[in-house]
């Protein structure tokens, strides 16, 4: 059975830094992109960008770009979205999804930055 | 980017009924289109790609139609659990993916 299993929630105050991670199990995960996605409270959906696991090759939406690094570890299959310093903006929903397709999505994971 | 309209954004409509959303792309994408379904607290989940494949496990009231620019998302008889927002997303790049707004279907 194809799992995306996303990293518990998080309660981060400004300023500090923050990795989730995207714990993939039950199909090759270096063969499928893994894209990360934003859901604010009460908002639509946002495209953050995307990784290859297979090389690493990964790709920003240009709104995110610079504001967060994505990486993996096809070793322990896993995708991680990282923040080197959140901002109260950053509270919302991540969540991961199998791509191309997305037929397979992560549970999410909450992020909440209050000072 | 490729910009991607749903309409419209809100929806009212009751048991039975036959619903239809709309998602018009910026420029051509040619079937490179997926509908999800999000309900409160959850996940999306994918109902349509390749905009007219159903997903396995999605029920056969909901279709999907269209090339190029204009696209619909169909249900032909509204079921309670169907409630739900829903978005379209073009995939025609895997880099530059890109999500229409959201369509809220509420019970009237």
């Amino acid at each position: 059975e194809v799992q995306l299993v996303q990293s518990g929630a998080e309660v981060k105050k400004p300023g500090e830094s923050l990795k989730i991670s995207c714990k993939g199990s039950g199909y090759s995960f270096t063969s499928y992109w893994i894209g990360w996605v934003r859901q604010m409270p009460g908002k639509g959906l946002e495209w953050m960008g995307i990784i290859y696991p297979g090389d690493s090759d990964t790709r920003y939406s240009p709104s995110f770009q610079g504001q967060v690094t994505i990486s993996a570890d096809k070793s322990i299959s896993t995708a991680y979205l990282q923040w080197s310093s959140l901002k109260a903006s950053d509270t919302a929903m991540y969540y991961c999804a199998r791509q191309p397709g997305g037929d397979y999505w992560g549970q999410g994971t909450l992020v909440t930055v209050s000072s | 980017d490729i910009q991607m309209t749903q309409s419209p954004s809100s929806l009212s409509a009751s048991v039975g009924d036959r619903v239809t959303i709309t998602c018009r792309a910026s420029q051509s994408i040619s079937s490179y289109l997926n509908w999800y379904q999000q309900k409160p607290g959850k996940a999306p989940k994918l109902l349509i790609y390749a905009a007219s494949s159903l997903q396995s496990g999605v029920p056969s009231r909901f279709s999907g139609s269209g090339s190029g620019t204009d696209f619909t998302l169909t249900i032909s008889s509204l079921q309670p659990e169907d409630f739900a927002t829903y978005y379209c997303q073009q995939s025609y790049s895997t880099l530059g993916v890109t999500f229409g707004q959201g369509t809220r279907l509420e019970i009237k």
